[in-house]
């Protein structure tokens, strides 16, 4: 199993530009997330998912949005990066259920945007 | 979700035992304890969870205050490849989408 894999690893962008960041996992899980990570500070929350066609907002969703039209897939766009969008965004999942099961994080996107 | 309370940063040798704190005094009775680590330059991987009992694994111990108003990560022989953000989390058992709330952590160093 790959796990949780994520495209692409970096990017520069200029202010305004528009890119989807792409989250996959071979898990069968049923819950997947975007988290973003400024320097210094923990993980933020942007969006989540539940199940294929549902997302819901986190704690940071202004200027993001996502899409969940396949269960293994998660997508992240930016349709106007902003530098303030500079961060490290990283994807999660874990199968639905209790509070025990454990979250498997991808391995990040650093996102640069000038 | 309750708040946990961690040292920013703490230190040890390889080879000794390390504990890391966490305080959670707003605790409630549905919170699970969460363990989570971050290597550098990595995304975050489970450590250990627990509810009221310590807890044990092949990566390390979980000792939850009897009052369940704080708990200590225990690491029983630290390497150079445990330095990491340790961060401590609750997790209601009610809440559908089990999202984690990640706070600053604590930053461990191990000297070699």
């Amino acid at each position: 199993n790959a796990g949780v894999t994520q495209t692409p690893k970096f990017r520069v962008l200029k202010t305004g530009q528009s890119m989807t960041l792409l989250c996959a996992q071979d898990m069968n899980h049923e819950y997947m997330y975007w988290y973003r990570q400024d320097p210094g500070m923990g993980l933020r929350l942007i969006h989540y998912s539940v199940g294929e066609g549902t997302t819901a907002k986190g704690e940071v969703p202004d200027g993001y949005n996502v899409s969940r039209l396949k269960k293994q897939n998660f997508l992240l766009g930016l349709e106007s990066a902003a530098p303030s969008q500079t961060s490290v965004y990283f994807c999660a999942s874990r199968i639905a259920g209790g509070p025990s099961n454990e979250q498997f994080f991808g391995p990040g996107t650093r996102l640069t945007v000038l | 979700d309750a708040k946990t309370t961690q040292p920013n940063s703490m230190e040890s040798n390889e080879e000794e035992p390390v504990h890391l704190p966490c305080n959670h005094s707003t605790i409630s009775g549905t919170d699970y304890i969460h363990w989570y680590r971050q290597l550098p330059s990595q995304g975050p991987e489970y450590v250990i969870h627990g509810l009221t009992s310590n807890v044990n694994n092949r990566m390390a111990s979980l000792a939850i205050a009897e009052d369940r108003k704080s708990s200590t990560l225990i690491l029983h022989r630290a390497t150079l490849r445990d330095a990491a953000v340790y961060y401590c989390i609750l997790r209601d058992v009610g809440q559908g989408a089990q999202k984690l709330v990640f706070g600053q952590g604590t930053r461990l160093t191990i000297n070699p």
